[in-house]
């Protein structure tokens, strides 16, 4: 089963700590984003990377990092600094240069409890 | 910044009627549009996508619409299933660069079909 791979599924973090989601693609997409959805919201791009070693900051990047070590993939921390990180994130990827859809994973849940 | 809304944020129609979902957006220089639909807790699903230099374009049993002049959009799907229930969002694109993953979404049309 090709596409994208997001893990885990559900995350719960404790006040204070750091969590990594995990974003994995086999499509060969030279470029990959999080976007971050609140309920009853639409996304918000957080970081993305047209290529390896390389990202830049989306529109609420404050309290998120990110590498891009590999061409496919594209690991989100959630630090300490982000106050309110209770919501559904997205990984998404697409091929530069041409102006097509982009492809999504299925999210990874993160609470904080 | 500019963004994307929906005019209707929910939709309730009977199976097997036409749907129309609206898109007002307010970037004169977006030059590419997507609707997706998203089941819950899922990531969401292309549906059909527009280019700034077209009015409309169609697939199968849904059609986009674009107007330059109002800046809107929409969403017509044909024959409404049970199974188009989801939420429906429009997304656009700025021109430039070589990625256009970087997209600006509305708050979501939430559609809901009955039997």
């Amino acid at each position: 089963d090709g596409g994208i791979t997001q893990s885990p599924k559900y995350l719960f973090r404790k006040e204070g700590q750091n969590v990594t989601l995990s974003c994995e693609q086999n499509l060969n997409h030279d470029a990959m984003y999080w976007y971050r959805q609140d309920p009853g919201q639409g996304l918000r791009l957080i970081y993305y990377s047209q290529i390896v070693n390389d990202f830049q900051k989306g529109d609420i990047a404050e309290g998120y990092s990110v590498s891009r070590e590999k061409k496919e993939s594209f690991p989100l921390t959630v630090t300490s600094a982000q106050k309110n990180p209770t919501a559904f994130y997205l990984c998404a990827t697409t091929p530069n240069g041409v102006k097509t859809e982009a492809f999504f994973g299925q999210g990874t849940r993160l609470t904080v409890v | 910044g500019e963004s994307v809304g929906l005019h209707l944020p929910t939709l309730s129609v009977q199976e097997g009627d036409n749907s129309i979902i609206n898109c007002a957006y307010s970037n004169s220089a977006s030059d590419y549009f997507i609707w997706y639909k998203q089941e819950s807790g899922k990531g969401p699903q292309f549906i059909i996508d527009i280019r700034s230099n077209m009015d409309k374009r169609q697939g199968q049993r849904v059609t986009v619409l674009l107007n330059k002049t109002v800046k809107h959009l929409s969403l017509q799907i044909a024959a409404t299933q049970p199974g188009d229930s989801a939420v429906y969002f429009c997304a656009e694109t700025l021109p430039g660069g070589t990625s256009y993953g970087k997209l600006t979404f509305g708050q979501g049309t939430i559609l809901t079909v009955h039997p």
